[in-house]
């Protein structure tokens, strides 16, 4: 059984270019979160999506920032003109979303270098 | 908001001691705590999940504890071994108050031998 699969690990982009980053979910998961983790601090949370809807977008960035989950093909987080503050790691889980709380498992995640 | 903070941010032992990591929360209790690894350049990996009317939950050498009175959660990994050394994160789970677990900054463990 594949994980979450996320491409490319490492992304080295100028400043004002624009960074694609990829996720598909383990098989059968319909829920997709994205976090973003800098040195020294946690994990925080960006966007929640099901397929082809956004649920929760209250973690991302009010511009420069989306998030897809189409209906066929990975989630996307697409980061336009860049800036070095975007230089992070970023994850992404996806969950089946059960009762019994939203366990959630990731990808091992893409680190963006913006030079 | 709700706030989570993990006591250490570094904890070092020895080989075959036990390793006590703590996790507090400020506002209401989540109906579940989690705990995950992350070892470096690595993704987290879902460790326990714990309920709010569960008081201590364990699996192998780990065991983590809930207590909503104090509004802690306490994770314990008995007979510690070098390969236990990682960051270890608790995460707040709330289904009622939003969708996305809300992560502390994690303790990183080291396990000398």
């Amino acid at each position: 059984n594949a994980g979450v699969m996320q491409n490319p690990r490492h992304l080295v982009r100028r400043r004002g270019q624009e960074a694609r980053l990829r996720c598909s979910p383990v098989k059968g998961h319909s829920h997709v979160y994205w976090y973003r983790q800098l040195p020294e601090e946690g994990l925080k949370f960006m966007v929640y999506l099901q397929k082809e809807n956004i649920i929760d977008e209250s973690g991302m960035p009010k511009e420069r920032f989306s998030a897809e989950f189409p209906k066929e093909g990975p989630s996307i987080l697409r980061i336009q003109q860049v800036v070095r503050g975007d230089s992070a790691a970023y994850f992404c889980a996806s969950s089946p979303w059960t009762s019994g709380g939203n366990i959630q498992y990731f990808g091992a995640g893409t680190r963006l270098s913006v030079l | 908001s709700q706030k989570i903070e993990q006591n250490s941010e570094a904890l070092n032992i020895q080989e075959g001691k036990t390793a006590t990591l703590t996790c507090n929360y400020t506002n209401y209790s989540p109906a579940y705590l989690q705990w995950y690894r992350q070892d470096p350049g690595r993704g987290p990996v879902f460790l326990l999940l714990i309920r709010e009317n569960e008081k201590e939950k364990r699996k192998e050498r780990l065991k983590v504890t809930f207590d909503t009175t104090l509004k802690q959660s306490l994770f314990h990994i008995t007979a510690s071994q070098p390969a236990d050394s990682a960051t270890y994160l608790c995460a707040l789970d709330e289904p009622q108050a939003g969708t996305a677990l809300i992560f502390g900054k994690g303790t990183t463990l080291s396990v000398s031998s």
